[in-house]
C-alpha cells in the first residue's frame, strides 16, 4: 500500500526554524516527485515546491523561494521541508504529495495521486 | 505569475448537477487536476488530465478544459459530496491552485 507519513504537530516561537519529514513507502520513491502543500488556517491551498528523490533538487514557487528548503534522502525515502525565520503567519497544516512525472506532448501531465495526513505548524510566543 | 479563479461558493439540490468552474488564461492548453477536501482531511485527487478519474472516484465526477476554463461536474450530487474543491494547473515548472470552491449540497 502506498503511503506518505509525515512527523508530528509542532508548536515554535517566532525566528525559530523547523524541519517536517514525510516518509513514502510501498512504491519506489525515486520514480515520484513529492510536492509540499501549505494550508493556513481557513484558506485554500498553496503550492510550495517539488523535490526530485533521484537527486535531492529542489524546485519553489516563487511566492516562498528563499524562506523553505525542500530536499530528500532516497536512502530512507523520506523528504523534507525546512522553515526558517518562522512567524506567526507560517501557522499552517503543512502536506506532502507524491507527484506522479508525466509531459504528454510537451505539456506538463503531472498530477499528486497520494497525500500525507498533514502536519500541523503552529508559531506563537 | 499564473492565477487560477474559482467560485468561492457553489449549491447544489441532492440528486441535481454541480458545476464547478476554473479560469486561467489559455488554461486549455495546460492539464487540469481537480482535488476534493473535506474537513479534517487531506485533499484527495477526483480528475486528472482534464478528464480522467482515478481509481475508486465515483463515475458521477467529470471533467473539461477548453479554451480559457476547465469545469468538474459532479452528476447527481449527493451529501457526501459536499467539500471543498480546487483545480490545479502547471506553468513554468511549478504547481497552482485555484482559491478552492465550497459546494453545498442542500
Amino acid at each position: 500500500e502506498v503511503q506518505l507519513v509525515q512527523s508530528g504537530a509542532e508548536v515554535k516561537k517566532p525566528g525559530e526554524s523547523l524541519t517536517i519529514s514525510c516518509k513514502g513507502s510501498g512504491y519506489s520513491f525515486t520514480n515520484y516527485w513529492i510536492i509540499w502543500v501549505r494550508q493556513m488556517p481557513g484558506k485554500g491551498l498553496e503550492w510550495m515546491g517539488k523535490v526530485d528523490p533521484t537527486n535531492s533538487y529542489g524546485t519553489y514557487s516563487p511566492s516562498f523561494e528563499g524562506h523553505v528548503t525542500i530536499s530528500a534522502d532516497k536512502s530512507i525515502t523520506t523528504a523534507y521541508l525546512q522553515l526558517s525565520s518562522l512567524k506567526a503567519s507560517d501557522t499552517a497544516v503543512y502536506y506532502c504529495a507524491r507527484s506522479t512525472v508525466i509531459t504528454l506532448g510537451n505539456v506538463d501531465a503531472h498530477h499528486f495521486d497520494r497525500w500525507g495526513q498533514g502536519t500541523l505548524v503552529t508559531v506563537s510566543s | 505569475s499564473y492565477d487560477l479563479t474559482q467560485p468561492p461558493s457553489v449549491s447544489v439540490s441532492p440528486g441535481q448537477t454541480a458545476i464547478i468552474t476554473c479560469s486561467g488564461d489559455r488554461l486549455g492548453d495546460k492539464y487540469v487536476c481537480w482535488f476534493q477536501q473535506k474537513p479534517g482531511q487531506s485533499p484527495e485527487l477526483v480528475i486528472y488530465e482534464d478528464r480522467k478519474r482515478p481509481s475508486g472516484i465515483p463515475e458521477r465526477f467529470s471533467g473539461s478544459n477548453s479554451g480559457n476554463t476547465a469545469i468538474l461536474t459532479i452528476s447527481e450530487t449527493q451529501a457526501m459530496d459536499e467539500a471543498d474543491y480546487y483545480c490545479q494547473a502547471w506553468d513554468s515548472n511549478t504547481g497552482v491552485f485555484g482559491g478552492g470552491t465550497k459546494l453545498t449540497v442542500l
